[in-house]
């Protein structure tokens, strides 16, 4: 069983600020697969990134930026110069793979005021 | 590019009745799961399909059950709806049920919003 934690329920930031969100990834195995999800107020699940747990390089693209560390188990997901546009709920979610079903966090609203 | 997609978008349907959701997934894609959403939840993987063949099982209730057909579509059949039941309902589709090297991440049709009056 894979557990998935998200501790930061709610931020807010300003416009044009940089903002991390954390992601805490437990499974007991040896290969697993991470993943960002953003749902806008509009209700649909857009794939932002996926990650291999053997593969701890990080990724830029964009204004979007990860950050995989299998020693601690975090995959956390940083905006940089956030926009309006970005206030969603942010889910991070991890799969055992094949035709597995995700295991999501409990999400992260992202409010960013102008 | 085509998406998932899912229908109705919106069903609204009264407590013991039984509603059946529809999901088509994107073109080539032959694996498909589900997954329920309550409101302010994070979503919760019900089950999943690859080539037509049950492939993991959720926490999908007793009362739903699921198919995929020959052109890998599939339908949730729900009985005896509970007013819990209300929810978003996502369908997902991906490409193949990869090996250890790689997977194919999960694309989301935009939900079924059932509510159970």
């Amino acid at each position: 069983a894979q557990k998935v934690t998200q501790a930061q329920t709610e931020i807010s930031v300003v416009e044009k600020e940089d903002v991390t969100l954390d992601c805490v990834y437990e499974t007991r195995d040896t290969t697993y697969y991470l993943f960002w999800y953003k749902q806008p107020p509009s209700g649909e699940l857009v794939f932002l990134i996926r990650r291999n747990s053997f593969d701890e390089q990080n990724e830029i693209s964009g204004r979007y930026s990860w950050n995989f560390q299998k020693s601690t188990s975090s995959f956390n997901f940083t905006i940089t110069a956030s926009q309006v546009v970005d206030s969603a709920v942010y889910f991070c979610a991890g799969s055992g793979g094949g035709a597995d079903g995700l295991t999501f966090g409990k999400g992260t609203h992202l409010i960013i005021q102008p | 590019a085509a998406g998932v997609i899912q229908s109705p978008r919106h069903l609204i349907k009264e407590k013991r009745e039984t509603a059946t959701l529809k999901c088509y997934p994107i073109p080539r894609h032959d694996t498909v799961y589900w997954y329920q959403q309550g409101p302010g939840q994070d979503p919760q993987f019900l089950i999943s399909f690859y080539e037509k063949m049950q492939s993991d099982k959720g926490s999908i209730p007793d009362r739903f059950s699921a198919q995929q057909f020959s052109d890998y579509h599939s339908e949730l059949n729900m009985s005896s709806l509970e007013l819990g039941d209300s929810a978003l309902y996502f369908c997902a589709s991906s490409l193949g049920r990869a090996g250890l090297s790689s997977y194919n991440e999960q694309f989301f049709g935009p939900g079924t919003r059932l509510t159970v009056l």
